[in-house]
């Protein structure tokens, strides 16, 4: 069974760097099916996709987000990574990772992290 | 893509059928899926390609629809699906989610 686990720090100061991991298990990060994103949820709101990256490292990135977001991928350690920087507090949310299925119309987004908060705040 | 769902909410009890409508901005053809989400937890796949079931999804779901006019059906509603439903176009990255409908228990 697949399963994919955040890690990283809940609080970060405003202005600095949040960096989270997502740790893949049960399968392989490096199938050619599937691409891998990252989704966040500010508290009460909506969903919004953050960016997604390819195990050859080819990334797409939310045109909103764009000039903070780094996306990498190690298939040596079957995890992928966030980086968003100059954060405020308007980047308070629950972030996801995820699982985009090539498969499944055309990119649903099948398997999910349990999602980690992440607060922005001094 | 903007996508708009109506209704934002609503109130059902056990073995209505219930219909969520998902309009998308432009034309998505049939790239679209709906999702679940109940508190504190992640979204759930449901439905992908309009009207495609997910695996181990019950068959009281269904969805329809292409273009711009979609449609999420629960047949007769069980207790364990009153939750938070969410449509996501997959049209073009970054893959628009809809508001919401929040399902509640009459």
């Amino acid at each position: 069974q697949l399963q994919l686990q955040e890690s990283g720090p809940g609080l970060v100061k405003p202005s600095e760097t949040l960096s989270l991991t997502c740790t893949v298990s049960g399968g392989s990060i490096s199938s050619s099916t599937y691409y891998w994103g990252w989704i966040r949820q500010p508290p009460g709101k909506g969903l919004e996709c953050i960016g997604k990256i390819y195990y050859s490292g080819i990334t797409y990135y939310n045109p909103s987000l764009e000039s903070r977001v780094t996306i990498s991928v190690d298939t040596s350690k079957n995890h992928f990574s966030l980086r968003l920087s100059s954060v405020t507090a308007a980047d308070t949310a629950v972030y996801y990772c995820a699982r985009h299925n090539r498969g499944a119309g055309p990119s649903a987004l099948d398997y999910w992290g349990q999602g980690t908060l992440i607060t922005v705040s001094s | 893509i903007q996508l708009t769902q109506s209704p934002s909410s609503l109130s059902a009890s056990v073995g209505d059928r219930v219909t969520i409508t998902c309009r998308a901005s432009e034309g998505i053809s049939s790239y679209l899926a709906w999702y679940q989400q109940k508190p504190g937890k992640a979204p759930k796949l449901l439905i992908y390609t309009a009207s495609t079931l997910q695996g181990g999804v019950p068959s009281r779901f269904s969805g329809s629809g292409s273009g711009t006019d979609f449609t999420l059906t629960i047949s007769s509603l069980q207790p364990e699906d009153f939750a938070t439903y969410y449509c996501q176009e997959l049209n073009n990255y970054p893959y628009t989610f809809g508001p919401g409908t929040k399902l509640e228990i009459k």
